[in-house]
């Protein structure tokens, strides 16, 4: 069963950078059939992807977040990461990391970590 | 980026009737729709994919249709956990891939 699970720091200044770890027991990120990815939620509201990285450290993100996503692997601790810059309250959210196929008929999310909410304020 | 747009934002239902869910895409996104649970405090839990696939250990009251811009999710007879929120999300032009708003399913 694979397992998945967030941490990092809950509370972040605005104009800061957000940084979140997922780490995947279970599975491996070394896997060729899956794409790693972050998602996330403002309180009471719906889901957005974020973006996903591959075991080869190619990424793609959403285009709403522009430049400020960085997604990274660590293939050594089966690990990776989320970076997101200059962060403002509106990046108030619970982040979600998920697995993903690579293939276009397998592009859902069937594993989830439980989620980590990360508050954004001074 | 292709717009998914949930009905109704909100369906009362009494437990053991048939709850109907709907998901419309802006364009085409084929059979690339997958349907989520989430309750609260919770992850979203993968119900459906390829719009009619239940996953992994979904119980057969869960079937989901539809193809190109329409699609249903169906509950048949509501048991008390299936009060929830539903999510769907298509993977068929990404990126980005896309989230309905949701439709939270609550108890009549």
């Amino acid at each position: 069963q694979v397992q998945l699970q967030e941490s990092g720091p809950g509370l972040v200044k605005p104009s800061e950078t957000l940084s979140l770890t997922c780490t995947v027991s279970g599975g491996s990120v070394n896997s060729g059939s899956y794409y790693w990815s972050w998602i996330r939620q403002p309180p009471g509201k719906g889901l957005e992807w974020i973006g996903y990285i591959y075991y080869r450290g190619s990424t793609n993100h959403n285009p709403s977040l522009k430049s400020r996503v960085t997604i990274s692997v660590d293939t050594s601790q089966n690990q990776f990461s989320l970076k997101l810059s200059s962060v403002t309250a509106a990046d108030t959210a619970v982040y979600y990391c998920a697995r993903l196929g690579t293939n276009t008929w397998q592009m859902y999310f069937d594993y989830w970590g439980q989620g980590t909410l990360v508050t954004v304020s001074s | 980026e292709i717009v998914m747009t949930q009905s109704p934002a909100t369906l009362s239902v009494s437990p053991g009737e048939r709850a109907t869910l709907s998901c419309r895409a802006s364009q085409s996104v084929t059979s690339n729709l997958a349907w989520y649970q989430q309750k609260p405090g919770q992850a979203p839990r993968l119900l459906i994919y390829g719009a009619s696939t239940r996953a992994t250990g979904i119980p057969a009251r869960f079937s989901g249709s539809g193809s190109g811009t329409e699609f249903t999710l169906t509950i048949s007879s509501l048991q008390s956990e299936d009060f929830a929120v539903y999510y769907c999300q298509q993977y068929n032009n990404w990126p980005p891939y896309t989230f309905g708003q949701g439709t939270k399913l609550e108890i009549k």
